[in-house]
């Protein structure tokens, strides 16, 4: 099984500032990476898939880049309603494994 | 528009059974890999299971392989999850997601599985 790792666990960011988001898979996942938000009560929303391309309606704002095993999300300039946790998941081997989650809150 | 709706959620007891449903609309159905993923309260998201469009190819997850099924009918537009021999750890809320370029590009709102004595 892949492992997914994400960090840092909680990222505290002002609004307008920009945030950063690792994620690591314990081995290669080619560009077959997704990264989705969720709110709480609220089903997760794919942000990202193919590692950097962003999903319909998706703001400019987000951006993803990397590939193999090191990926990274940057929100370039935080939103209030983007304050959220942030899950990246791997679709490349069948068993579709996400990480543990990075919540961004406000500082 | 897409819509994923499920239902068939509840209380049950450990060692019991449930069978989930999800039904599609605004695409069309068969065409498209369907999984289930879970996220117990206060918890991480869990992928549970994947169907391919025509339901020849499925997986589990390790946690789950044995005891849940994974089945669809495309001429009802639903997707379905029997979970048997359930436990305590199967608490979770149980989204039904569509597939988008391989990704799970549309959710459900969920169901809520509660496995309690």
């Amino acid at each position: 099984e892949i492992v997914m790792t994400q960090s840092p666990a909680t990222l505290s960011v002002s609004p307008g500032e920009r945030a950063t988001l690792s994620c690591r898979a314990s081995q290669s996942v080619s560009s077959n990476l997704a990264w989705y938000q969720q709110k709480p009560g609220q089903a997760p929303r794919l942000l990202i898939y193919g590692a950097s391309t962003r999903a319909t309606g998706i703001p400019a704002r987000f951006s993803g880049s990397g590939s193999g095993t090191e990926f990274t999300l940057t929100i370039s300039s935080l939103q209030s309603e983007d304050f959220a946790v942030y899950y990246c998941q791997q679709y490349n081997n069948w068993q579709f494994t996400f990480g543990p989650g990075t919540k961004v809150d406000i500082k | 528009e897409v819509q994923l709706v499920e239902s068939g959620g509840g209380l049950v007891q450990p060692g019991g059974s449930l069978r989930l449903s999800c039904a599609a609309s605004g695409f069309t159905f068969s065409s498209y890999e369907m999984n289930w993923v879970r996220q117990a309260p206060g918890k991480g998201l869990e992928w549970v299971s994947y169907i391919s469009s025509s339901g020849s190819t499925i997986y589990y997850a390790d946690s789950v392989k044995g005891r849940f099924t994974i089945s669809r009918d495309n001429a009802k537009n639903s997707l379905y999850l029997q979970m048997n021999s359930l436990r305590a750890e199967d608490t979770a809320v149980y989204y039904c997601a569509r597939e988008k370029k391989g990704a799970v590009g549309y959710w459900g709102q969920g169901t809520l599985v509660t496995v309690s004595s």
